[in-house]
């Protein structure tokens, strides 16, 4: 159980076009997701937390304009990069946390983001 | 959310165990010590968390001080596979807004 999927697992975007990636828990209802962003050999950096049905809550430096999200349903959030830039291009993890156990966090496949 | 430090890197030969610490000074009475392990290009995974008492499960063991200032994760026949970067996270353990924030973590790499 406790299952997150991300898709698409690797995406490769021209500069200035927007990118949407999708995050999915497959066997729970997810009431909160977060997302993170971590460029090669660096930890994981928290970018957002958005809960179903209400505005996500953004991390300070990270531009609410540029990466949308939308947490429309208990199964699924999306991230969408817009006119990405070369910068922009990293991996995008998401996670999922449910009402089920501790609350714990569970953690999707991950995306690679590559801006060309 | 208290932080933790760990060391950058250990070794460990295949079949012996694999003893990570971590310190977590300032950590505060209703805060978990949860432990992530991320292998390359994946998405971590949760291997186990604890409050105040030693805690064990199918893959690890975690030893938490009586004073809760520190913690070690016991990987108890150490593979292969276990090679990754093992996260120790101090956050609070319910609610919707405990987000958990990830320092450098540990690498572990496990030889022949």
């Amino acid at each position: 159980g406790a299952v997150v999927s991300q898709h698409p697992s690797w995406v490769i975007c021209k500069s200035g076009t927007s990118v949407k990636i999708e995050c999915r828990s497959l066997d729970f209802q997810a009431t909160t997701m977060f997302w993170y962003r971590q460029f090669p050999k660096q930890s994981l950096m928290l970018m957002a937390t958005s809960n179903e049905g209400s505005k996500a809550t953004y991390e300070q430096g990270v531009e609410k304009d540029k990466f949308l999200i939308n947490h429309a349903s208990l199964t699924l959030s999306t991230l969408t990069v817009t006119s990405a830039h070369p910068e922009d291009s990293s991996f995008y993890i998401c996670s999922a946390m449910g009402l089920a156990g501790a609350y714990e966090q569970y953690f999707g496949p991950g995306t690679r983001l590559t801006v060309t | 959310d208290a932080k933790t430090t760990q060391p950058t890197s250990m070794d460990c030969a295949e079949g012996r165990a694999a003893n990570l610490p971590c310190n977590h000074s300032t950590i505060s009475g209703n805060e978990y010590v949860y432990w992530y392990r991320q292998i390359h290009s994946q998405g971590p995974q949760y291997i186990i968390h604890g409050l105040k008492n030693n805690e064990t499960n199918e893959m690890a063991s975690l030893i938490i001080t009586e004073d809760r200032k520190s913690s070690t994760l016991i990987l108890p026949h150490a593979t292969l596979r276990d090679t990754a970067v093992y996260y120790c996270i101090v956050r609070l353990g319910t609610g919707t807004a405990s987000k958990l924030t990830f320092g450098t973590g540990t690498r572990l790499q496990v030889t022949l």
